[in-house]
């Protein structure tokens, strides 16, 4: 079946580092791939996604790119502000199917 | 558009007790899906419904029963509560118009505690 792993935190970063969270997924076809983010006290937004291999999903200065070879999917952002602190989710669904399969969450904080 | 709402915030449950918990989508999406989130688990499908009439179960659906009546709305019930689903439970919608590319939008969340 389909599985996503990703990295445990929690992530302390401060303002203006680079983060990156891992993200590698199992799938028996060509799945869509996304990244969700939950501010605190809130649902689960949309953050980026990619449905093909070597496409890169960006959003809010955050991106990520299919890498089907290695299947990964890692969350990149050059410079993290206080307002990313955040839940991130890593996801995929396959085929014509709408379930989405989540990674287990990496909550990271950052500090002015 | 208010998007996906769910009612109540957060519930207080004694130990076999049964209660609904409403999701409202007014987008007009075909697909509706009910996850619970735990620490360290992600989220877990409970049930699905790909339209009116139509659900199916999901990852962990025991204990849980759902009805689609309508496109708008995808209520969730719990049979006889137990500790074990003390969780936070997010409704979600999508559309089929681009297949698995679709987004999926979320609702706020109903926070259970049961005791």
């Amino acid at each position: 079946g389909n599985s996503v792993t990703q990295m445990e935190g929690p992530v302390t970063l401060s303002e203006e580092a680079f983060l990156t969270i891992n993200c590698t997924y199992t799938a028996t076809g060509y799945p869509s791939l996304f990244w969700y983010v939950q501010y605190p006290g809130e649902g689960l937004q949309l953050l980026l996604k990619a449905t093909k291999a070597d496409d890169k999903g960006s959003n809010k200065g955050f991106e990520a790119t299919y890498r089907k070879e290695t299947t990964s999917f890692h969350l990149e952002k050059g410079s993290v502000q206080v307002s990313d602190s955040a839940v991130y989710f890593c996801a995929l669904s396959e085929g014509g199917d709408y379930k989405l399969s989540f990674g287990a969450g990496t909550t990271v904080t950052v500090r002015a | 558009n208010a998007g996906v709402t769910q009612t109540p915030k957060f519930q207080v449950l004694k130990t076999g007790q049964s209660m609904t918990l409403q999701c409202a989508q007014d987008m007009n999406h075909e697909y509706m899906s009910w996850y619970r989130q735990d620490p360290g688990m992600g989220l877990r499908l409970i049930h699905y419904s790909v339209g009116a009439g139509i659900t199916d179960q999901g990852e962990v659906p025991n204990g849980y029963n759902v009805s689609r009546s309508t496109t708008e709305d995808f209520p969730l019930r719990l049979l006889s509560a137990a500790p074990s689903q003390t969780s936070v439970y997010f409704c979600a919608s999508s559309t089929p118009g681009l297949a698995r590319q679709e987004t999926q939008y979320f609702g706020p969340g109903t926070r259970l505690l049961v005791l």
